[in-house]
């Protein structure tokens, strides 16, 4: 019954890894989102996909690439870990408003990503 | 200036006290706002979307000032269970959502 589901939940490894986070959402909403939150816990966007497209890119490096196979899915693997990219990330839902702008997002549980 | 201002706090208030948020934009065709809370070590969850008229549930009631570019959050009564940090959310338009630093708050005994 989760919403919208991330795996793994703990991803510890070691610079310059490469590595992968799987996002899954059963609302039937078109858009995903991928956010990251540090250690100071702000929240800050990386991604945002609508109908599998490519809508936001907020000058992330580019060894980040998200992946939308279908609606439902987004994923996001990382090449060459570095240690700043320890970090929760959260996956995240919405639909678009009729009315115009978004509605509300449902998040994932969080993946905690250390890297050594 | 920051897109999406609040005080980051902490407030300290005890259980069945009124406590005020309040979070300001910058951007003014900012389209959707919203308040979410994050429980420690869990991911946000949607306390209430704000709509222009001001809109209340429960013990919450949210108000969105487009004048002045800023919406607030009221608690009344609060419980213990109230402990999390509000986070702001303001969409600017397309798919763009920016989150405030958020706000702690912690209900004492």
């Amino acid at each position: 019954d989760t919403a919208v589901s991330q795996t793994p939940k703990y991803l510890v490894t070691q610079m310059g890894n490469d590595k992968s986070i799987k996002c899954e959402q059963n609302l039937g909403h078109d858009t995903m989102y991928w956010y990251k939150q540090d250690s100071k816990k702000f929240l800050k966007i990386m991604f945002s996909y609508n109908n599998k497209e490519l809508i936001i890119n907020e000058t992330v490096p580019n060894r980040f690439s998200p992946k939308s196979p279908d609606k439902a899915h987004l994923n996001l693997h990382i090449n060459s870990l570095e240690l700043g990219d320890s970090a929760v990330y959260f996956c995240a839902s919405s639909q678009a408003r009729l009315a115009g702008g978004l509605g509300e997002q449902y998040f994932g549980p969080g993946t905690r990503l250390t890297v050594t | 200036r920051k897109e999406v201002e609040q005080d980051p706090g902490p407030f300290n208030v005890p259980e069945g006290a009124t406590v005020a948020f309040n979070c300001t934009y910058s951007n003014s065709a900012s389209q959707s706002f919203f308040w979410y809370r994050q429980d420690c070590r869990k991911e946000p969850k949607l306390l209430m979307s704000v709509y222009s008229s001001g809109n209340e549930d429960g013990r919450f009631t949210a108000q969105l000032n487009r004048a002045s570019q800023y919406i607030s959050l009221l608690i009344r009564d609060s419980k213990l269970s109230d402990s999390a940090t509000y986070l702001c959310v303001v969409n600017t338009g397309g798919f763009k959502t920016i989150f405030g630093a958020g706000t702690r708050l912690f209900v004492k005994a």
